[in-house]
C-alpha cells in the first residue's frame, strides 16, 4: 500500500457542480495536510493548509481532515471552468508526501 | 513579484550530456528543493537544501548534483543524462522545511533526454 493515495481521475463536472476530491493515506504520523493545484504546464501552487481534523473553509474551496479515518478531503462549490486543473494532496510528519494528482475538468 | 525562477523552460539532450538546471527565488526562503514529476508517480524529492551551504538527498538523488553557494539560488546539475531522467523538474521553496513547510514552485523545465 502506498503511503498516500489519490485517484488520479479525470474527473468531469459540470460547472456549477460541486467538486469532491479525497485522499486516503497510511502513515498516521502525518500532522499537516495540504491541496496544490497544478494548471497545465505550471508548477503546483499551495491552495489549502489544515491541521488537525475538522473542516476548513476558504471562500469556495472546503478541506476537510478525518485522522481517525486516515482520510482528507478538499470540495470546491459552485465549480468554475477556471477550476480546470489537477489537484495534488500532500501531508507532512518530518517531511513531505504528496499524492500522484486527480485532473478535474469542469465543462461550461 | 518573481517568486521562484527556472530555466530553462524546455531542453533536449543526447545521452551521456551533462547540463545545468537553474533556480532562483527573492522570498528569502531558508529552505530549497528539487522536484521531478513524471506521469502516474508524482512529485519525488530529489535534493533539498535548508540554508546556503546545506545540501541532503531526497527520494530519487541518483544522477543528480546540487549546491547552495547563496540563499537565492539552487542549481541541480545532471552529470550524465540518461532516458530514464526524462521528466518536468520542478524548484521549490519555502520559509522552512518544518510545520511551516508550503512550497512555492516554479514553473518547471520539461526535459527530454535521447
Amino acid at each position: 500500500q502506498k503511503e498516500v493515495e489519490q485517484d488520479p481521475g479525470p474527473l468531469s463536472v459540470p460547472e456549477g457542480a460541486i467538486v469532491s476530491l479525497n485522499c486516503t493515506y497510511s502513515n498516521s504520523a502525518f500532522q499537516y495536510f495540504m491541496w496544490y493545484r497544478q494548471y497545465s504546464r505550471k508548477g503546483p501552487e499551495l491552495l489549502m493548509y489544515t491541521y488537525s481534523s475538522g473542516n476548513k473553509e476558504d471562500g469556495r474551496f472546503t478541506a476537510q481532515v478525518d485522522k481517525s479515518s486516515k482520510y482528507i478531503s478538499l470540495f470546491i462549490r459552485d465549480s468554475q471552468p477556471s477550476d480546470s486543473a489537477t489537484y495534488l494532496c500532500a501531508m507532512k510528519d518530518d517531511r513531505l508526501a504528496f499524492g500522484k494528482g486527480n485532473q478535474v475538468v469542469v465543462i461550461p | 513579484n518573481a517568486g521562484v525562477t527556472q530555466t530553462p523552460k524546455f531542453q533536449v539532450l543526447k545521452t551521456g550530456q551533462s547540463m545545468t538546471l537553474q533556480c532562483a527565488q527573492d522570498m528569502n526562503h531558508e529552505y530549497m528543493s528539487w522536484y521531478r514529476q513524471d506521469p502516474g508517480m508524482g512529485l519525488r524529492l530529489i535534493h533539498y537544501s535548508v540554508g546556503a551551504g546545506i545540501t541532503d538527498q531526497g527520494e530519487v538523488p541518483n544522477g543528480y548534483n546540487v549546491s547552495r553557494s547563496t540563499t537565492e539560488d539552487f542549481p541541480l546539475r545532471l552529470l550524465s543524462a540518461a532516458p530514464s531522467q526524462t521528466s518536468v523538474y520542478f524548484c521549490a521553496s519555502s520559509y522552512s522545511r518544518g510545520v511551516d513547510e508550503k512550497l512555492f514552485f516554479g514553473s518547471g523545465t520539461q526535459l527530454s533526454v535521447l
